[in-house]
């Protein structure tokens, strides 16, 4: 089961661009990395999936390198409703053992 | 429509007691799953299962059960509940969608074993 770690806690402000970025050395070929949001008291809640290269939608965009030991969430212009906890996760969905670790705690102050 | 309900919301347990915390889907998902989350270690996988009638250990299984009858539900079941099990209980359903999968979270079942 391939690991990942991302770092414990982050702080920004407004309307600045938040990178995240998630190791996962021992990803294996048919892993998808994916990044759930959570906010306190709630299930996580889906941002963005990504096999390679980079993955956009309306909310995040997802940087993979070719080598795929890591990952980076790129959130633009955060507001203060970002203020979450991000997880990155590594492994193959409908087949069960996803690692969600422990994942970054994210600050927006105004 | 409802996604993924959970029952019940919080529950306070004497220790020894069975238990079984529901969650039921309505978008019928095959993928189900059960995580537990502590504060400062995210969420761990429980057990899951990926179509009605299989299931499957996750990375902490020890004191639980499931079972998956049918595509809706996929109850977890505490034989004999123990303070360690004092936890924030989250199912899940996934789909694959355009490409890519995605998980549904419900709102969670806070549990109290004392």
């Amino acid at each position: 089961l391939a690991k990942t770690t991302q770092p414990i806690s982050m702080d920004s402000y407004e309307g600045q661009e938040v990178n995240i970025t998630c190791s996962h050395n021992n990803i294996a070929t048919n892993d998808y990395i994916t990044w759930y949001q959570q906010f306190p008291s709630q299930g996580p809640r889906f941002i963005i999936q990504g096999y390679k290269t980079k993955v956009t939608n309306e909310v995040a965009s997802l940087f993979i390198p070719a080598d795929r030991k890591s990952s980076t969430l790129s959130l633009p212009r955060v507001s203060l409703s970002d203020t979450a906890v991000y997880y990155c996760l590594v492994g193959v969905h409908q087949g069960g053992k996803l690692i969600f670790g422990q994942g970054t705690e994210l600050s927006v102050k105004p | 429509i409802a996604g993924i309900t959970q029952a019940p919301t919080s529950q306070i347990l004497a220790a020894g007691r069975r238990m079984t915390l529901r969650c039921t889907q309505d978008m019928r998902h095959n993928a189900m799953y059960w995580y537990r989350q502590d504060l400062g270690l995210g969420l761990r996988l429980i057990h899951y299962s990926n179509t009605a009638g299989t299931t499957g250990k996750g990375e902490v299984p020890d004191g639980y059960s499931v079972s998956r009858a049918n595509t809706d539900d996929f109850p977890l079941t505490l034989a004999s509940a123990v303070p360690s099990q004092t936890s924030v209980y989250f199912c899940a359903s996934s789909v694959r969608i355009e490409g890519y999968n995605e998980q549904f979270f419900g709102p969670g079942t806070r549990l109290t074993v004392l």
